[in-house]
């Protein structure tokens, strides 16, 4: 079935730096992959919807100059936390779907954890 | 605006069924997914049915879904304990190439030995 690769899994970073999660999907092109984020024991939150070769859409609330979206070929999005600060500490998932299949439900990478100190 | 609702939580016996309910508001919705996630993991998909389905069986599961009500369920059969986890519906529909699922708040399922 359909793969989709996050990396790091885990990351702790000092207050201020910044942070850069990749997502893959390894056997399939994805024009379109999603970054959600989930807080303890919530359910997942939609922050931006990442398009190859364009600008990613941000939902509502969710700052864009922080989280900045890269999509820079079919297979590979990008998600850099910038100046991240405490309150950025979650875990930050990405999902993709295989655009050439109609039917295709979106699959998951198995998520970051970021600390943030 | 869309809206997914699911019950929090769920204990069960091993070996027992588990039933996992999920209501949604969208009529539109034309994909409608089951999800489970695993401690400190990404989420896998179980199982999904197309609006145009009523019933769809894969194993252990069987998905119902009751579109005048706006109801999805997921029946686990003989229910084990490596199935205590979190149990997300989604539902999705695509307009254009554009996706946006809608994600419910997860039912904790927990099976007691």
């Amino acid at each position: 079935g359909a793969v989709v690769s996050q990396h790091p899994s885990r990351v702790i970073c000092k207050s201020g730096t910044s942070v850069k999660i990749e997502c893959r999907s390894l056997d399939f092109q994805a024009t379109t992959m999603f970054w959600y984020r989930q807080f303890p024991k919530q359910s997942l939150m939609l922050m931006a919807t990442s398009n190859e070769g364009s600008k990613a859409t941000y939902e509502q609330g969710v700052e864009k100059d922080k989280f900045l979206i890269n999509h820079a070929s079919l297979t590979l999005s990008t998600l850099t936390v910038t100046s991240a600060h405490p309150e950025d500490s979650s875990f930050y998932i990405c999902s993709a779907r295989d655009f050439a299949s109609y039917n295709s439900p979106l699959h998951f990478g198995n998520g970051t954890r970021l600390t943030v100190t | 605006g869309e809206d997914v609702e699911q019950s929090l939580f769920l204990s069960v016996r091993e070996g027992d069924s588990s039933v996992i309910n999920c209501t949604y508001t969208d009529s539109s919705s034309t994909y409608l997914y089951w999800y489970k996630q695993e401690p400190g993991a990404g989420l896998q998909l179980l199982t999904y049915i197309f609006s145009n389905m009523d019933m769809k069986q894969d194993q252990r599961l069987t998905v119902l879904l009751n579109k005048k009500d706006k109801h999805l369920s997921l029946r686990i059969a003989d229910t084990q304990t490596g199935d205590s986890a979190i149990y997300f519906c989604a539902v999705g529909n695509p307009r254009g190439g554009t996706y946006k699922y809608i994600f419910g708040t997860g039912t904790r399922l927990k099976v007691l030995a």
